[in-house]
């Protein structure tokens, strides 16, 4: 069973559309962050968020963590061709340590 | 931006063979850990170390074991490698500000191929 489970597990849209992919648990999270991964490449930090509720913005990316700090989401406002890549979300559960468990990932294509 | 050089970036073995992984970092960090990503299973902890000689398992460390000699270098080897670790292995290093938020910088990869 994956302790955090990402949805859609693809999503394959039009330039200009905008998105929102979902990270859910039922573990409460002392932090949780976002990664973009690109093919032959490591994954790359987005944001971490860690106050229940929060929110962040990214320039056209919106994260938003749960009052609960059970789940977050990320939304891509007018989706670029640049945007494509895999989304992960990430969360160290409160008193894990310093372990960050990821996510299954959702894969992202925009196309023009 | 923190340096990790991970080798070799590919390989192909055969089932059997011991296989050594290598992650270098430039930054004297002091959390590394290591991660293979499989299809419809994102990333997950093999091993990770948070000092010289002083490591931990993760959630899939059967069949893997690691050492850390040096604050730089992060060894993650496969003593008899079956086609199961066939996989992408990631090292990572932990560069956040010291309020334990665990953001991790993470190498380009090694594609292991164990036929």
């Amino acid at each position: 069973t994956q302790l955090l489970e990402q949805s859609p597990q693809f999503l394959s849209i039009q330039e200009g559309e905008n998105l929102t992919v979902y990270c859910n648990s039922s573990s409460v999270f002392s932090s949780l962050q976002w990664y973009r991964q690109e093919p032959g490449e490591g994954p790359v930090l987005l944001v971490t968020v860690v106050t229940g509720g929060e929110v962040k913005k990214l320039k056209r990316l919106t994260f938003q963590f749960g009052d609960a700090r059970k789940d977050s989401s990320l939304h891509i406002t007018a989706a670029q061709t640049g945007d494509t890549g895999l989304y992960l979300c990430a969360g160290i559960l409160t008193g894990g340590g310093n372990k960050l468990t990821f996510g299954t990932g959702t894969q992202l294509k925009v196309e023009l | 931006d923190a340096g990790i050089t991970q080798s070799p970036r590919h390989k192909v073995t055969e089932t059997g063979t011991p296989v050594t992984l290598r992650c270098h970092q430039t930054e004297n960090h002091r959390y590394m850990y290591w991660y293979r990503q499989d299809p419809g299973h994102g990333l997950r902890l093999i091993h990770y170390s948070y000092g010289v000689k002083d490591t931990d398992k993760g959630e899939v460390s059967d069949g893997y074991s690691v050492s850390r000699s040096k604050t730089e270098d992060f060894l993650l080897t496969l003593e008899s490698a079956t086609s199961s670790q066939t996989s992408v292995y990631f090292c990572a290093i932990s560069v956040g500000s010291g309020s334990n938020t665990g953001e991790l910088f993470f190498g380009e990869g090694s594609r292991l191929t164990v036929l």
